[in-house]
């Protein structure tokens, strides 16, 4: 199966809404509602921040939603901060995006 | 609190063999399958395969089949990774985590770092 589709970067200032795309077909993000979201910083190790869709593990702050149209998958990050500032990954079915480089202005 | 613990850096030649190892702690090994994870210097994600704590059951890449075998050891709650036949592009960190029902992978091993030179 081919990577999902992600912006290589997205930006944003502190307090702005940033919103990541993440598209990919009929067999993956498309079929399913079964797209998870991942933030990962330098060094670290990926933590999950969006499940199924739209669904936030315990722990996760509000500001981070996810929804799905077709086959592209959305997260946004409102009310940003300077620690959103990571890589962000979508994974559907086990296969990931190539990730995107959200930087706070 | 679920933790999975990496076994330490590693540094092999090319066409050797590396096995990682993933200990898990925090919650009932078998109710859950361990996903690997690896990531290139500065690159992606890449999903490389599936093993069920429960019973073993492995699902692999299409591009890594021949060359990696996932296993378990439930008596003491660790998963291991063995990739063979190792060659320059295969440096990466190599990542575990717990996979759920739903393809989401909700805790993750701190990462073990493989290099492979000459």
């Amino acid at each position: 199966q081919s990577a999902l589709t992600q912006p290589p970067s997205a930006s944003g200032s502190p307090g702005q809404s940033v919103t990541i795309s993440c598209t990919g077909t009929s067999s993956d993000v498309g079929g399913y509602n079964y797209v998870s979201w991942y933030q990962q910083h330098p060094g670290k190790a990926p933590k999950l921040m969006i499940y199924e869709v739209s669904k936030r593990p315990s722990g996760v702050p509000d500001r981070f939603s996810g929804s799905k149209s077709g086959n592209t998958a959305s997260l946004t990050v409102s009310g940003l901060q300077a620690e959103d500032e990571a890589d962000y990954y979508c994974s559907s079915i086990r296969v990931f995006g190539g990730g995107t480089k959200l930087t706070v202005l | 609190q679920v933790q999975l613990v990496q076994s330490g850096a590693e540094v092999k030649k090319p066409g050797a063999s590396v096995k990682v190892s993933c200990k898990a702690s925090g919650y009932t090994f078998t109710s859950y399958g361990i996903s690997w994870v690896r990531q290139a210097p500065g690159q992606g994600l890449e999903w490389m395969g599936w093993i069920s704590a429960y019973n073993g059951n492995t699902n692999y890449a299409q591009k890594l089949q021949g060359r990696v075998t996932m296993t378990t050891d439930t008596s003491t709650s660790t998963a291991y990774m063995e990739l063979r036949s190792l060659r320059s592009d295969d440096t990466a960190v190599y990542y575990c985590a717990r996979e759920l029902a739903d393809w989401a992978f909700d805790y993750w091993g701190q990462g073990t770092l493989v290099t492979v030179s000459s």
